[in-house]
């Protein structure tokens, strides 16, 4: 099974809303990610946790908060966000192979930021 | 660094007749290549994965695609397009930095499959 999950499908919050995004995996990767995609792009990358701890912030604002629980989950905590921030979220996990790295992605949560 | 270049940022073909869907990368190493496909508000699926092992590599849903190393192509190929083939098309490289246990994908800019009854 490849199945990553993610909630709620769609999203929609006001700028001063807080709400959280999740994201769960139960193949034993030990990598997760999350990415933003703008509509006509390809995703691009947020975060990295690896063994449940930050390995990667690609210098994303501070309004978004990731956090990992557990080896299984990852949420994505909003807060104060934008209205460009309105995207597709979408979450995958890996596991490293030798040096080949196969992600699966979540079918994303639909972000519209009134 | 890495990059990846999709040659096509459309495709449209009739029902039935070849895809041709068209990626060249730069990697100054053996890299892992991968095509992944989206449909519309739906998440990125794993169609095949180039991993050095056979430079032809079957996939899901009747998609092939060879490695050619000497041209740095990975092309993407079926014999005969379905209706539900149509959805954007992203080839991808893979970075793995030594010890380190995930990895970093380099996107195409996508190809939109266009499918025609």
């Amino acid at each position: 099974d490849t199945e990553v999950t993610q909630t709620p499908k769609h999203l929609v919050m006001g700028m001063t809303n807080k709400k959280s995004l999740k994201c769960e995996q139960h193949m034993g990767h030990r990598a997760m990610y999350w990415y933003k995609q703008k509509a006509k792009k390809p995703p691009e990358l947020m975060f990295v946790y690896s063994y449940e701890k930050l390995s990667i912030n690609e210098s994303v604002p501070s309004r978004f908060s990731p956090e990992c629980p557990n080896s299984s989950l990852l949420n994505l905590h909003l807060h104060a966000l934008q209205p460009e921030d309105s995207a597709l979220y979408l979450c995958a996990s890996s596991q490293v192979t030798g040096l080949t790295d196969t992600q699966y992605f979540g079918p994303g949560t639909r972000l519209t930021v009134l | 660094a890495q990059s990846v270049t999709q040659l096509d940022s459309h495709v449209s073909v009739s029902e039935g007749t070849p895809v041709l869907l068209r990626c060249n990368y730069s990697s100054s190493y053996s890299p892992s290549l991968f095509w992944y496909v989206q449909h519309p508000n739906k998440g990125l699926q794993l169609l095949l994965k180039y991993t050095s092992a056979a430079t032809l590599v079957k996939g899901i849903n009747g998609f092939e695609a060879e490695f050619k190393k000497s041209e740095t192509s990975f092309h993407l190929t079926k014999p005969s397009a379905h209706m539900s083939d149509a959805a954007e098309y992203f080839c991808v490289v893979s970075d793995v930095a030594g010890g380190t246990s995930y990895g970093k994908l380099t996107f195409g800019q996508g190809t939109i499959l266009t499918v025609h009854p």
